[in-house]
């Protein structure tokens, strides 16, 4: 089993709805998840940091964390084509981990 | 400096050859990370330092590989013989610390090209 695993997608979501983002992962001691934005051609952005189970809010970005399901989602409201990329989930075990990535695509 | 710089932004070489990368992390970050990315596919670790050590090498894909950061800052990743499927981008990350509670921040990578 892959330590951290997301759908590839695409994703295709219209312009102004809600774009939802999920993450699996395998080790259970894991403590920190990241969400990483990346446009085609530059580097992964930080964009969400969770630590603790729930929900954590930045903006139009909502981070949910469930640790008993082992379980990262990010959830983008208001979904707009900029928003057009492809979103890295990344777990800390010891190192930080980084899944395939979910490529998202905004329909205008 | 602001953010993580890396060098150069692309490099194109031949099979065989002797290729160095360079990352200067975030100034006062102690914690480097060094990842390959190929085409769509996520970041791949490689290497993980706490100031001059490697803590992680696990990562690295064989004995061509091999990094260094003799002073805690300055990291350099080299490879030797290089081959074909090498080619990839090259990320470097940084954090402020090290362990569970970090938040790493990438450079914009090294484009490496084996011919």
């Amino acid at each position: 089993q892959k330590e951290v695993e997301q759908n590839s997608g695409p994703l295709s979501v219209p312009e102004g709805a809600i774009a939802s983002l999920n993450c699996t992962y395998s080790d259970r001691v894991s403590q920190s998840f990241f969400w990483y934005r990346q446009y085609s051609g530059k580097s992964p952005e930080l964009i969400m940091s969770i630590y603790s189970n729930g929900d954590k809010e930045d903006g139009r970005f909502t981070a949910q964390l469930n640790k008993a399901s082992q379980y990262v989602s990010l959830l983008i409201r208001d979904s707009q084509p900029s928003d057009s990329a492809t979103y890295l989930c990344a777990v800390n075990t010891n190192k930080i981990i980084f899944g395939k990535g979910t490529r998202l695509h905004i329909l205008p | 400096g602001a953010g993580v710089s890396q060098t150069p932004s692309n490099k194109v070489t031949e099979k065989g050859k002797y290729v160095e990368l360079r990352c200067d992390p975030i100034s006062g970050h102690t914690a480097l990370y060094w990842y390959r990315q190929s085409l769509g596919q996520g970041p791949e670790f490689l290497i993980y330092f706490q100031g001059t050590g490697a803590a992680d090498d696990s990562g690295l894909p064989n004995d061509r590989f091999f990094a260094v950061r003799p002073e805690g800052s300055v990291s350099t990743l080299k490879i030797q013989r290089t081959e074909r499927g090498d080619s990839a981008v090259y990320l470097c990350a940084s954090s402020l610390t090290p362990g569970d509670y970090t938040e790493a921040f990438f450079g914009q990578g090294t484009r490496l090209t084996v011919v």
